[in-house]
């Protein structure tokens, strides 16, 4: 299976602060025909998780633009620039170009 | 788009459950479908999957013990757990399409004695 190796596990920002989580493969995501399905998540504390960014750089619907992808090959990055409060919460990875999907550990944000 | 997950609750080891997942707001029989599981204060674990012809994939750890079925006419998706052991003890998710652009609120299965 895929193993995906997300950095840091923790992370402590204040508003207003830019921050970054590594997630990083076991194995390429990229597929054979030039796909790489990777995505983020983010579950707030007492809810479901709910869909950042697809395919590695794509924003979800609704998401703000505060929120970026970006990564290639086995190494991928979320960046948030400018935290805000609501963004607290578990930060997952997701990969689906091999079976079976699987998801990183998560990153715990902290509003400090 | 809207999925309610109902069904959960306390089982005992060995014992079986059906969960059902009800979706609105989409054309559900176009679409592909996931359960996704979450035990208490740990990560998410994908466990099945089920494709807009029905086709299916599960999951090593539950391969042989779960079913996953969908019935478009009611536009609901099902996961029958059967043989279930305390580490099945999970809130499991069903959400929409590879890519999970959306998510139920969970329903929790307890598995114990």
């Amino acid at each position: 299976d895929v193993v995906l190796t997300q950095t840091p596990s923790t992370l402590s920002a204040t508003i207003g602060q830019s921050v970054s989580i590594s997630c990083r493969s076991s194995q390429s995501l990229l597929d054979s025909a030039g796909n790489t399905y990777l995505y983020w998540y983010l579950q707030r504390p007492g809810q479901s998780p709910q869909l950042l960014i697809y395919l590695v750089s794509n924003l979800g619907s609704g998401v703000p633009n505060r929120f970026s992808g970006s990564g290639s090959g086995t190494d991928f990055t979320l960046k948030i620039s400018g935290v805000e409060a609501e963004d607290l919460g578990v930060y997952y990875c997701m990969q689906a170009t091999h079976a079976p999907l699987t998801f990183g550990s998560g990153t715990k944000l902290e509003i400090k | 788009v809207q999925l309610v997950e109902s069904g959960g609750g306390l089982v005992q080891p060995g014992k079986s459950l059906k969960l059902s997942c009800s979706a609105s707001g989409f054309t559900f029989s176009s679409y592909g479908m996931h359960w996704i599981r979450q035990a208490p204060g740990k990560g998410l674990d994908w466990v099945a999957y089920i494709s807009s012809s029905s086709g299916t994939v599960y999951a090593d750890a539950v391969k042989g013990r779960f079913t996953i079925s969908r019935d478009n006419a009611k536009n609901t998706l099902y996961l029958q757990l059967n043989s279930l052991k305390s580490e099945d003890t999970a809130i499991y998710y069903c959400a929409r399409r590879t890519g999970f652009d959306y998510w139920g609120q969970g329903v929790m299965v307890t598995v114990s004695s």
